[in-house]
Formats: C-alpha cells, structure tokens, sequence
C-alpha cells in the first residue's frame, strides 16, 4: 500500500534556529500534501496545503514566514519551522494520497518538536 | 475554529460493549472519512462515505452518513482492547481541497 515516509521522528532544537522537516511518498506521486499540527490530546489541526510546483495554502492564523513550506516534486515536501521558539513545541504530521485517486489519506510518522 | 465536532470527546467502557462516536459539520459534506489513530502513533484511514445515507461495514465496525450528508456516526460492536484509540472524522470543509479533522473520540476499553 501507499507509504509516507516523515523524517526526523523527532528533534529538539535551541530557541531561535530554524527545524526543516520532510514527508516523501514512497511508491506513489502527490500533487497535494497537506501538514497538520497536533498538540497532545487534541485534534489535528490543519496548517497548509503543499501544492506541487505553487506555493502553499495556508491556513487562518498559520504564518506563512515562520512555517515555509516547499513542494518541489511529486515525491516530497518539507515544512521548515524558522526561528523556533517553545511555543512551537508540537508533533507535525504530514498526509498525501496519489494523485487522482479518491480514498483515505495516507498519513507519515509524524516529528515530535521540542525547543528548548 | 473547528468545523467538525464529534462527541463525546472522550468514552470509557467495558470490553464487550458497544460504542458510537458521532459527527457533526456545521457545512455539507462532498464525502467523509474515519481515521484511527492509537496512542503515540499517526491516523491510518478506516474508510470514506460518499452517498447520502450511506452504511458500510467493516467487521464490527459500522459507519453511516447522514442523508444532509452533515453527519456521520461509527459504532463499534463488542468492543476490544484493541480498539483503543481516538476515532476521527475528516472531511473537505470548503471546495478547495483542503481537509479537516473532526475533534476526535477517546475510546478506552477497560479488559
């Protein structure tokens, strides 16, 4: 089946300093990602669409400039938490599915973010 | 703020019982989908619903969508321990493409 690889599983970064995250479809190709954040025992909340090759969607209240998000191919996109600071603790998560097909998302590991 | 509720946040029972998560959108749904994710992990699809009053069946695991197409329901039968999880509905709120998550059930299952 369809696999989405998210790396790091987690990092822990100094105040100040910028985190790149990536999310790669393995076996298929996506026009779309999307990038959630998940604070713990809460819903997922959506930041931004990635779109292939155009900038990125981004949600209400979601800062383009501190979360920048680059879709370069049909394979990855990355979302770069710059400038961290604590308040930006949380797990991302990133989703895609192949590219006209109707069905589930397919969802990566996640990356735990901690600043400390 | 959220679009899709779910209720009751969170549900405790007793394995052998039976549980329903409920879903409500404040917008029409074009289709909705149900993820599980269990704790420490990330969501993994369950299954979408696409036609008004639809119901399918996966096991012990039962999924409807409302005819408004603004709800849905997922009801598990003789629940598991292994059903331990938070339940999530999503759906595209607007007519773009993006997808949001509902607010999620807790379930425990207590052996």
């Amino acid at each position: 089946g369809a696999v989405v690889s998210q790396h790091p599983s987690w990092v822990i970064c100094k105040s100040g300093t910028s985190v790149k995250i990536e999310c790669r479809s393995l076996d298929f190709q996506a026009t779309t990602m999307f990038w959630y954040r998940q604070f713990p025992k809460q819903s997922l909340m959506l930041m931004a669409t990635s779109n292939e090759g155009s900038k990125a969607t981004y949600e209400q209240g979601v800062e383009k400039d501190k979360f920048l998000i680059n879709h370069a191919s049909l394979t990855l996109s990355t979302l770069t938490v710059t400038s961290a600071h604590p308040e930006d603790s949380s797990f991302y998560i990133c989703s895609a599915r192949e590219t006209g097909y109707s069905y589930g998302y397919t969802f990566g590991s996640g990356t735990r973010l901690t600043v400390v | 703020g959220q679009q899709v509720m779910q209720i009751p946040q969170y549900q405790h029972v007793q394995e052998g019982e039976d549980f329903t998560t409920y879903c409500n959108s404040s917008t029409t749904l074009s289709n909705i989908q149900w993820y599980k994710q269990r704790p420490g992990g990330h969501p993994v699809f369950l299954i979408q619903l696409v036609k008004s009053g639809e119901v399918k069946k996966q096991k012990r695991l039962t999924f409807q969508f409302g005819e408004a197409k603004k709800n849905s329901s997922l009801h598990i039968t003789a629940t598991q321990t292994t059903d331990v999880g938070t339940y999530f509905c999503a759906g595209p709120i607007y007519t773009g493409n993006q997808f949001y998550f509902g607010t999620g059930t807790s379930l425990t299952v207590i052996p």
